[in-house]
C-alpha cells in the first residue's frame, strides 16, 4: 500500500525550517528519501533501516519510528536548492521494491 | 562508470504500437526495476528483476513485459500501447536485492512516452 505523505506542499522563506512526513499502513524495514527537480530523476537523499535510527547528512536530516510505521524528513535553514519534490518509498523487507508516496512539494521562496 | 542509462528519452507512439524501452546500467547491480511516474501519483513499481533470469510484478505490471537476459540488461515492452502508458518511465537499480531496503537505488534519467 502506498504511504501517506503530509503536506502535500509547502511554501518557505530561505532560512525556515521545514517537516515532511510519512506514514505507512504496513510494517515497515526501511524507508527511503528523495528529491526530485523538476524534469529530472529522483535523487537519492538517505535510507532509514528498522531500528529507529535518525540520519542526518548538512541540513537534512530524517527520524523513523517503526512502532508508528512513519518516517519525518527534517529540513534546516533552508537554501534555495532544496526546491523540489520529496518522495518517500518504504519497504517491507522483502524484494519486490519500493512503494512510493505521492510526493511533497516544497518551494523556497528568496 | 555511466550509471544507469535509458534510451530514448521521449517517444511517441500511436495507440496498438509496440515497443521496447532500454535500460543499462554498468554497476553489476543484481536488482533492477521500472517505474512509471504520472502527475500526483508517484512513482509505481511495474516490474523488478533480481538478478539474471529471474523476473516478477510490481504494482502496475499489465500491458508491460520485462526479460532480464543479463546482469547488466533490462528492457521494458509495451505490447500494445494505450494512451493511458502515456507516462514517464524511470529505470532503476541498486546491489541488494535481498534485503531491498539496505541499499540506494540508483535512477536513471527517464524516458517520457506519449501515446496517441
Amino acid at each position: 500500500q502506498q504511504p501517506v505523505q503530509s503536506p502535500q506542499a509547502v511554501i518557505l522563506r530561505e532560512g525556515e525550517d521545514a517537516v515532511i512526513n510519512c506514514s505507512s499502513s504496513k510494517a515497515l524495514y526501511s524507508v527511503h528519501w528523495y528529491r526530485q527537480k523538476h524534469g529530472e530523476a529522483p535523487v537519492f537523499l538517505m535510507i532509514l533501516l528498522k531500528g529507529g535510527e535518525q540520519k542526518g547528512h548538512e541540513k537534512i536530516s530524517a527520524s523513523f519510528n517503526e512502532k508508528k510505521q512513519q518516517s519525518s524528513l527534517y529540513l534546516t535553514a533552508s537554501q534555495l536548492s532544496y526546491s523540489g519534490t520529496y518522495f518517500c518509498g518504504t519497504e517491507g523487507g522483502g524484494a519486490d521494491g519500493l512503494t512510493f508516496g505521492k510526493g511533497t512539494h516544497l518551494i523556497i521562496q528568496p | 562508470n555511466a550509471g544507469v542509462t535509458q534510451t530514448p528519452k521521449f517517444q511517441v507512439l500511436k495507440t496498438g504500437q509496440s515497443m521496447t524501452l532500454q535500460c543499462a546500467q554498468d554497476m553489476n547491480h543484481e536488482y533492477m526495476s521500472w517505474y512509471r511516474q504520472d502527475p500526483g501519483m508517484g512513482l509505481r513499481l511495474i516490474h523488478y528483476s533480481v538478478g539474471a533470469g529471474i523476473t516478477d510484478q510490481g504494482e502496475v505490471p499489465n500491458g508491460y513485459n520485462v526479460s532480464r537476459s543479463t546482469t547488466e540488461d533490462f528492457p521494458l515492452r509495451l505490447l500494445s500501447a494505450a494512451p493511458s502508458q502515456t507516462s514517464v518511465y524511470f529505470c532503476a537499480s541498486s546491489s541488494d536485492p535481498g534485503l531491498a531496503g539496505t541499499d540506494t537505488q540508483y535512477f536513471g534519467p527517464g524516458t517520457r512516452l506519449t501515446v496517441l
